[in-house]
Parts: C-alpha cells; sequence; structure tokens
C-alpha cells in the first residue's frame, strides 16, 4: 500500500487548452473523492465515485470538467478548455465506505494546476 | 446546513511555545471529526480520528479533543516546532449527506517562528 498517488503533480497548461489528472487510491478503497483548493482555503468537493458510479457532482463541477472511473480503480479529472480561474490544487482522496461509517480518507499530495 | 468554522484563521507563535486550534460545527448527523495537517503544497495528512465517545486523543505533541455536547474540537499542540508549520483543517464527517459526507473547515494557518 503506498498511499493515494496523484499525477502528475505540476501542471502548467496554456488558457484553453485540455488536461487531464490521474489519481490512483488505496487499492482496497471502494470511495474516491475529488477536490479543488485555492490558496489559503479549505478543499471544495468536486465529485466522488463509489466504485465505478459517481454518486454526486458539486455545482462547481461545470461542464468543462468530467471526471470517470471505468473499473472502480483510478479516477481521472479532465478539465477542457481551461480558463486562469481554473488554476488551483486538485487533490484526490480515497475511504473504504461502508454503510454509516467510513474509514481511511487518505488524501493524495495533489495536482498543482497553473493556466496561463 | 451542515457547516465546520475554525478559529483562529491564522496564528503566529514562537518555536516552543503551545497553542490551541478550534473547530465548532454544526453538523449532523454526526459520526466522527478529524483534524489533518497540510504542508504548503501537500496534501492533507491525517492527525487525529474522534468518535462520538471519545473525549481526548493524542498523537505525539499533538492533542485533540471533543465535546459533542456543545458541538466544539480542539487541536492542542505542545512545545511547538517548527515543523509545525502548516495549515490545519478539521473534517466532520457525517452520514449520508452531501458532499461525499465529509464538511470541511477553512483551515487554521499557523506559523511558528524562531
Amino acid at each position: 500500500d503506498t498511499g493515494v498517488s496523484q499525477n502528475p503533480r505540476h501542471k502548467i497548461t496554456k488558457r484553453g487548452q485540455n488536461v487531464t489528472f490521474r489519481c490512483d487510491p488505496i487499492s482496497e478503497h471502494n470511495r474516491l473523492y475529488w477536490y479543488r483548493q485555492t490558496l489559503g482555503q479549505g478543499p471544495e468537493f468536486l465529485t466522488y465515485f463509489q466504485n465505478e458510479a459517481q454518486l454526486e457532482k458539486s455545482r462547481l463541477l461545470s461542464d468543462r470538467f468530467s471526471a470517470e472511473r471505468p473499473k472502480g480503480s483510478f479516477s481521472t479529472l479532465e478539465i477542457q478548455r481551461t480558463e486562469q480561474g481554473d488554476s488551483a490544487m486538485y487533490l484526490c482522496a480515497s475511504s473504504f465506505g461502508w454503510t454509516g461509517t467510513d474509514y481511511g480518507y487518505t488524501f493524495g499530495s495533489g495536482t498543482r494546476l497553473t493556466v496561463v | 446546513k451542515n457547516q465546520v468554522e475554525q478559529s483562529p484563521q491564522s496564528l503566529i507563535i514562537l518555536e516552543g511555545k503551545n497553542c490551541t486550534l478550534q473547530c465548532n460545527y454544526t453538523v449532523s448527523p454526526f459520526s466522527n471529526l478529524r483534524w489533518y495537517k497540510q504542508d504548503t503544497g501537500r496534501g492533507p495528512v491525517s492527525l487525529t480520528i474522534m468518535t462520538f465517545s471519545e473525549n481526548t486523543k493524542s498523537n505525539g505533541r499533538y492533542t485533540a479533543t471533543l465535546d459533542a455536547d456543545t458541538k466544539q474540537s480542539s487541536l492542542h499542540i505542545t512545545a511547538s516546532q517548527l515543523s509545525d508549520s502548516a495549515s490545519y483543517i478539521c473534517v466532520v464527517i457525517t452520514y449520508g449527506g452531501s458532499q461525499g459526507n465529509l464538511i470541511f473547515g477553512k483551515g487554521t494557518k499557523l506559523s511558528v517562528k524562531p
């Protein structure tokens, strides 16, 4: 168990380009979460999966954002037509979810996105 | 509305001193409360997990308390070190709610000066 892995660690992109981030959760964890964090703020919820099912999406997740977890293992977060306001740290977390009781909630080191 | 409020927003202390960070929450139903430490440019790392029946839990120089009646938690750092400089985030876990059941505070930014 090597923890939650996120790639890349840093991404600089030009406005209007598409970017994709990857998250590999802890192998036995069935829940995977995506958050966005701007400087000096706490993480803001974007979306989460239980296995391959996307159970909830925040209103922050505009139609330019899409997340997938096709086989219930790793997940990708894609941002299309990036804007400068998308510059932030994107965090992934995973947990072992069970009815009413969740374990884990381990975070990755994040992907720092800079849109220039 | 489920909310987690942390205070102070930021704090500067001298190395070797103690400090206490506060977390007040209005989250229901309550499952557990977690304190995370987040170094600049890194992901949050768990410090403590408090369930409803736990009042105090220690992790080295970190001691967390929970008062489930008043819905307050604190994180006490003893004999601070320069490496304690970080943001400390309080997270309350709920059942069956929105946002994947995690309600985040905005964090307290701690700076420890030599």
